[in-house]
């Protein structure tokens, strides 16, 4: 099966730009989750979409952040503006069921720079 | 909260040889799930192997096994006959259910560098 789709692979802007990132899950996955990773950290969720519902999106700066996922598909996560502590790589991620017992399926994720 | 720790933040070992990641976590749920992630420079997380918490044996994936210890809240992993290619970053992650969500709490990773 096709993995977890991602772009673009990376990305430089200033600060105070905005930024989009895409997501597309595997096929059939009801669940979507946004996460961000700062160098020499883990993985931190940002937003958890069931189908094109959030359910948990109480780690999202939302004055900057916002996300969305049309259609119960793809996905789209945007930051206005940016800062230069938004610096990570952006990781979109995928599961079948609701419970994800058995681990996501995660893109190759977004490397974003701000200068 | 629930906390994942990961103590080693890099490790090495020689081609063929065994090495084990350490993993601690922090939980009052009975009722879990346990995972380890590989993370390559290609930067796409790989999952390695889960564990149930309800399961006394420990998870075995032909070369990868883990040290559940559910009373102490360890979980290691040990990679066997270590590859070059298992050169990457592991993650340790917890699998946290409240409510709708079930997000993961990772640790904060060890680099595994493996010698020729």
């Amino acid at each position: 099966e096709a993995g977890v789709a991602q772009s673009p692979r990376y990305k430089i802007i200033e600060k105070r730009q905005s930024v989009a990132f895409w997501c597309n899950p595997i096929s059939g996955h009801a669940t979507l989750y946004w996460y961000q990773q700062i160098l020499g950290q883990g993985p931190k969720l940002l937003i958890q979409f069931q189908n094109n519902g959030v359910v948990d999106d109480s780690q999202l700066p939302k004055d900057r952040f916002s996300a969305e996922r049309l259609k119960g598909v793809d996905s789209t996560l945007k930051i206005q503006p940016a800062k230069l502590e938004d610096s990570a790589v952006y990781l979109c991620a995928s599961s079948l069921g609701t419970a994800g017992i058995y681990g996501y399926t995660f893109g190759s994720g977004t490397r974003l720079t701000v200068v | 909260a629930q906390t994942v720790t990961q103590s080693q933040p890099e490790m090495s070992v020689q081609e063929a040889e065994t090495v084990t990641l350490s993993c601690t976590y922090d939980t009052s749920e009975s009722d879990y799930y346990l995972f380890w992630y590989k993370q390559p420079p290609s930067r796409q997380m790989i999952l390695v192997i889960r564990q149930e918490a309800y399961k006394q044996q420990n998870a075995t994936e032909n070369r990868f096994s883990v040290n559940f210890q559910k009373a102490a809240k360890s979980f290691s992993l040990k990679i066997s006959d270590s590859q070059l290619g298992d050169a990457a970053m592991y993650f340790c992650a917890y699998r946290m259910e409240g409510g709708a969500t079930n997000k993961l709490i990772f640790g904060t990773g060890t680099l595994l560098a493996v010698q020729p």
